[in-house]
């Protein structure tokens, strides 16, 4: 079965401070990793994915098959940043669904 | 490109009636799938739909609930008699044709069972 396992929910920094985000998944597939951010009460839009291998307002991620993990850093945190951040692994074949880690709250403090 | 849209964007529903929440793609996308977000939860799949076609429902519950998604207009998402524990925000996101395209959501629409 896919999983995908935030194993955090919360976390809190200073601005200008590194962040990570931990990521594990579980596929018995090839997988496509996301992450997505939700600022309060909006949509979620599609920060990364890693097939992609670019970097999006500082944020990079790198999968990692031997830890099967993706874990979004970035090297400094600004206070707009402070959002829901979602990883996501999506299924391949017949039904091509994402499948979403419980999320984690990130807060950039002045 | 309006990106996908969603309405209402807010919903209350007492104990016992229909709740429909509707769902337009993004332009040329004939994929759409529906994800709940209970409080303090991340988002459950659904559904995921093509025009006139369910293609994987095993994220529905079994009773009360139904999506479509027919050739002409948008997606619907109806839960009938709703109960508390079906507040929560439903998102529908879409997708193009092909394999491996980039799912995009839409706001969400927020549903209150009081």
């Amino acid at each position: 079965a896919q999983r995908v396992t935030q194993p955090e929910k919360l976390l809190s920094v200073f601005k200008g401070a590194p962040v990570e985000l931990k990521c594990n998944y579980s596929y018995s597939g090839s997988p496509e990793l996301f992450w997505y951010v939700q600022y309060s009460r909006q949509r979620l839009q599609l920060l990364l994915r890693h097939i992609s291998r670019e970097s999006i307002k500082g944020f990079t991620a790198d999968l990692n098959k031997g830890e099967t993990s993706f874990h979004l850093k970035k090297p400094f945190a600004q206070e707009e940043d402070s959002a829901m951040y979602y990883c996501a692994l999506r299924t391949q074949g017949g039904s091509e669904k994402l499948v979403f880690g419980k999320g984690m709250k990130l807060t950039v403090n002045p | 490109n309006a990106g996908v849209m969603q309405n209402p964007r807010h919903l209350v529903r007492r104990r016992g009636q229909e709740a429909r929440l509707r769902c337009s793609p993004m332009k040329g996308h004939s994929h759409v799938y529906w994800y709940r977000q209970l409080p303090e939860e991340g988002l459950k799949f659904m559904v995921y739909l093509q025009k006139e076609n369910i293609i994987d429902e095993s994220g529905m519950p079994k009773e009360r609930f139904s999506a479509e998604f027919p050739k002409e207009g948008p997606s619907i998402l109806r839960i009938q008699q709703v109960v508390r524990g079906d507040s929560a925000a439903y998102f529908c996101a879409s997708s193009r044709d092909s394999t491996g395209n980039t799912i995009y959501f839409g706001e969400g629409s927020w549903l209150t069972v009081v």
